[in-house]
């Protein structure tokens, strides 16, 4: 069964260090997002991904966090410098389709500690 | 401003009795709502869906419900077992969101042999 992958599933970092999550959608899915979800919240969409091209990014920090899909394939999420606010668990999700119809499928997700 | 909200934290369910999971939602221009169950160090999963044109969808123990005058969903599982105790999360999409799903803050599920 196609899933999403994630790397690593566990950080530990300082803060003011520099992290970088990896995701790879289910093959054949157009659209990626990444989500942070919170303890006791639940997900919130980051960015949204159309192939290799940002659609939605208006809840991404921007001055510390960067997304990138190269090739319309997988993605890297970086946060540079991490803040202890940013502990979290970190999840990727594709779809086949963008539109308002559309499951989510999600990968396992990075949880994040910043000390 | 949260669009989406699952006001109780937590439910607690004798196996064999029904679960009823409810969400409310403020955007008039969501169209189309999921549920997604997820289990501790994993990823939410799909659980079943509804679009604003329907009242009710059915997928074997899971029924959806919306009303779409109260803005609110709910959903049922019966007969509840044990593999059910998770978290429970609505999600909701439309307008002009480009597929981006707002999610409520979940319900954590126990059911209880």
């Amino acid at each position: 069964e196609a899933e999403v992958a994630q790397s690593p599933r566990y950080k530990i970092t300082e803060k003011s260090q520099a992290v970088a999550f990896w995701c790879d959608p289910i093959s054949g899915h157009a659209t990626l997002y990444w989500y942070r979800q919170i303890l006791g919240q639940g997900p919130e969409l980051l960015v949204q991904f159309q192939d290799e091209s940002v659609v939605d990014d208006s809840q991404l920090p921007k001055d510390r966090f960067s997304a990138e899909r190269l090739k319309g394939v997988d993605s890297t999420l970086k946060i540079q410098p991490a803040e202890l606010g940013d502990s979290a668990m970190y999840l990727c999700a594709s779809s086949s389709y963008s539109g308002a119809y559309n499951e989510q499928f999600f990968g396992p997700g990075t949880r994040l500690t910043v000390l | 401003d949260q669009q989406v909200k699952q006001n109780s934290p937590s439910l607690s369910v004798q196996e064999g009795r029904i679960s009823i999971l409810n969400c409310d939602y403020t955007n008039s221009m969501f169209d189309y709502f999921l549920w997604y169950k997820k289990y501790p160090a994993e990823g939410p999963t799909f659980l079943i869906s509804i679009s604003s044109i329907k009242d009710k969808n059915e997928d074997g123990r899971f029924t959806v419900f919306l009303n779409k005058s109260a803005k609110h969903l709910s959903l049922h599982i019966v007969p509840s077992q044990p593999g059910d105790s998770a978290v429970y999360f609505c999600a909701a999409a439309g307008g002009t969101s480009y597929g981006k799903l707002t999610f409520g803050q979940g319900t954590i599920l126990t059911v209880h042999p």
